[in-house]
């Protein structure tokens, strides 16, 4: 039992690239997350999503997209890449019945 | 929108004397606020939570307090250890679609 899963752990973009960032999760987890953390600025939440094929923005979601094609499965995509995007991005679930987050190991994405 | 305020933004204290974290919300229709604790380089781990129909919980040297009439709630730490240090976060239900909001954290640091 993994919990929740991200790769990759670290990567580096020049402004303008684009990538894709996978979560995945073997908890049977309805819910889905991703956030971005920043030094002094806590978690903020980029999008979520309450299920299958369906997606929802959070707190801060300009210049992100998702998808969840799977349940197990949340990816973060980056379409055109800006310093401003420079973070660590962590992926989490949680259950239907339960607003308890776990979360995945954490993404460092730098880009230049 | 909820808007969640953690105090302080770092902590020291000397080994075995006790830690207290407060937190603000301005939503008064939040009803579930966790604590979350990350060590240096990890992920953040659920140490504590507690719904708005109880005031007090504790789980051995951990305590959280909740006030619904003044909007905050405080992560209690006794006997700390040098193992406690790390950045810990508050969050509390708020928005529409009632995800977590988080606090910008405080980096306690306990000395030996």
């Amino acid at each position: 039992n993994a919990g929740v899963t991200q790769t990759p752990k670290f990567r580096v973009l020049k402004t303008g690239q684009s990538m894709t960032l996978l979560c995945a999760q073997d908890m049977n987890h309805e819910y889905m997350y991703w956030y971005r953390q920043d030094p002094g600025m806590g978690l903020r939440l980029i999008h979520y999503s309450v299920g299958e094929g369906t997606t929802a923005k959070g707190e801060v979601p300009d210049g992100y997209n998702v998808s969840r094609l799977k349940k197990q499965n949340f990816l973060l995509g980056l379409e055109s890449a800006a310093p401003s995007q420079t973070s660590v991005y962590f992926c989490a679930s949680s259950s239907l019945r339960d607003e308890k987050l776990f979360f995945g190991s954490g993404t460092q994405l730098s880009v230049l | 929108g909820e808007n969640v305020e953690q105090h302080p933004s770092t902590l020291s204290v000397q080994e075995g004397d006790s830690a207290v974290i407060k937190c603000t919300y301005s939503d008064s229709a939040s009803n579930y606020f966790p604590w979350y604790k990350q060590e240096l380089g990890k992920r953040p781990q659920l140490i504590i939570d507690i719904r708005s129909n109880v005031g007090e919980k504790k789980d051995q040297r951990i305590a959280v307090t909740l006030n619904k009439t003044a909007k905050h709630f405080s992560l209690h730490i006794t006997e700390t250890q040098p193992e406690d240090s790390a950045v810990y976060f508050c969050a509390a239900t708020g928005g529409s679609q009632g995800n977590l909001i988080f606090g910008k954290g405080t980096k306690l640091s306990v000395k030996p």
